[in-house]
């Protein structure tokens, strides 16, 4: 079974500051690792995801996340804040193995930009 | 390209009445989800799909039935709608692999009074 821990549902940063959303996941078998971000009142949009081979990726609007298989985490970084980045983030784990995405989601964390 | 549609965006149902959330994609995906989000719980699968005629349960299917006779079309209902199944539904496809982007709807906000 597959599960994350995303830390801090809440995440308050000034603008220019480094952005740093903390996701740590459980996973029985090597896992498809994914963040989500979902702006008000839309759906989700993808920003990255970790597959398979380089462990640092990069996504869009400048963030970048680590899979680090020691620590089973996944964190999201971004080292300039800008205010357009307010949102909410998912970070999402698949089991490799199943041949389809069986998404299993964290509880999220709503990302606050203050000027 | 439409991506995925969901339809309504919004709805306020009684107790006890039913409904069908409608979702259709135009990617020619093959695999098909339905989540629901509720605040601090995330994103929770109910059912999904891998195919037309083939579908499966997810996380949190009690009290909803799907079907899928097309490649397109998802549809979601509820049976017997109770207090509990407030919440944003979405409706979410992909390619079948693991590693791809799944792609979601606007959402359909429903309330259940």
């Amino acid at each position: 079974a597959q599960s994350v821990t995303q830390l801090g549902s809440h995440v308050s940063v000034s603008e220019g500051a480094l952005v740093l959303l903390r996701c740590n996941y459980s996973s029985s078998v090597p896992p498809y690792l994914f963040w989500y971000v979902q702006y008000p009142n839309q759906g989700l949009q993808l920003l990255l995801k970790y597959t398979t081979g380089a462990t640092l990726v990069k996504g869009i609007n400048g963030f970048e996340a680590e899979f680090k298989k020691s620590e089973t985490s996944f964190h999201l970084t971004k080292p300039s804040a800008h205010m357009s980045d307010a949102a909410e983030y998912f970070c999402a784990v698949t089991p490799m193995n199943t041949g389809f995405q069986k998404l299993v989601f964290g509880t999220g964390t709503r990302l606050l930009v203050s000027p | 390209n439409a991506g995925v549609t969901q339809t309504p965006k919004f709805q306020v149902l009684k107790t006890g009445q039913s409904m069908t959330l409608q979702c259709a994609q135009d990617m020619n995906h093959e695999y098909m989800s339905w989540y629901r989000q509720d605040p601090g719980m995330g994103l929770r699968l109910i059912h999904y799909s891998v195919g037309a005629g083939i579908t499966d349960q997810g996380e949190v299917p009690n009290g909803y039935n799907v079907s899928r006779s097309t490649t397109e079309d998802f549809p979601l209902r509820l049976l017997s709608a109770a207090p509990s199944q407030t919440s944003v539904y979405f409706c979410a496809s992909s390619y079948v692999t693991g590693d791809t982007e799944a792609f979601f709807g606007q959402g359909t906000r429903l309330t259940v009074v």
